[in-house]
């Protein structure tokens, strides 16, 4: 069976530090993979989604980038963190379009 | 307008009770419907995914599709409290990768 794993589950960051968090997939082949941001009370934001090894599309102009180095390994990265990075970041991945995408248990990232 | 609407609640009720969450879209293009549960401080986790228009059961949860009306519902019969949870609608455009996701009800079942 397919698994996702998301780390940290939780981080303090202080504003101006680079963060990268990992997200890997087990159990499938070649998944779209996706990173979302939600912010508390609020809906889930598409950040990026990759449907190959180094293919990124980004949604939201912003401070993060995304990488996919592995066919299962999808890294959200800063050089430098803001306040308004702040929330609770998810990982997905799905089979093909149209297909329901299986989320991580997320990290809940704090910016001080 | 959105592209999805969902009552951001909060909805309580007490165990027991028929629970009915829904959601309206605008976009005709949206075939598939599913729709997730996210306890706080996890990730959504699929409930039910579903086609076509009608009714689709999976023990005490029913996913009603209306797509003359555009739209969505969830009942949830004999609600427990390990029902509380915040639930939200999600639509694939066709074709594309993305996900449009409503804002989440946040339900509470009162024991």
């Amino acid at each position: 069976s397919q698994t996702i794993h998301q780390w940290p589950a939780t981080l303090v960051q202080p504003v101006g530090s680079p963060l990268s968090l990992e997200c890997t997939v087990e159990g499938t082949s070649n998944p779209n993979l996706y990173w979302y941001r939600q912010a508390a009370g609020r809906g889930l934001q598409l950040l990026f989604y990759s449907v190959g090894i180094g293919q990124i599309s980004s949604e939201v102009p912003q401070n993060l980038s995304a990488s996919r180095p592995q066919d299962r390994q999808f890294i959200l990265s800063s050089k430098k963190l803001l306040l308004s990075d702040s929330g609770f970041y998810l990982c997905a991945w799905q089979t093909a379009s149209n297909q329901p995408q299986h989320f991580g248990d997320g990290t809940r990232l704090s910016i001080l | 307008q959105k592209e999805v609407e969902q009552d951001p609640g909060p909805l309580s009720v007490p165990e027991g009770a028929i629970v009915s969450l829904n959601c309206t879209y605008s976009n005709s293009a949206f075939q598939y419907f599913m729709w997730y549960r996210q306890y706080s401080r996890k990730g959504p986790e699929l409930l039910m995914y579903t086609y076509s228009s009608g009714n689709k059961e999976d023990g005490r949860f029913t996913a009603q599709v209306d797509k003359s009306s555009k739209y969505i519902s969830l009942f949830i019969r004999d609600s427990q409290p390990s029902d509380s949870a915040t639930y939200l609608c999600a639509m694939p455009d066709f074709g594309n990768e993305k996900l449009t996701f409503g804002t989440g009800t946040r339900l509470t079942i009162i024991p």
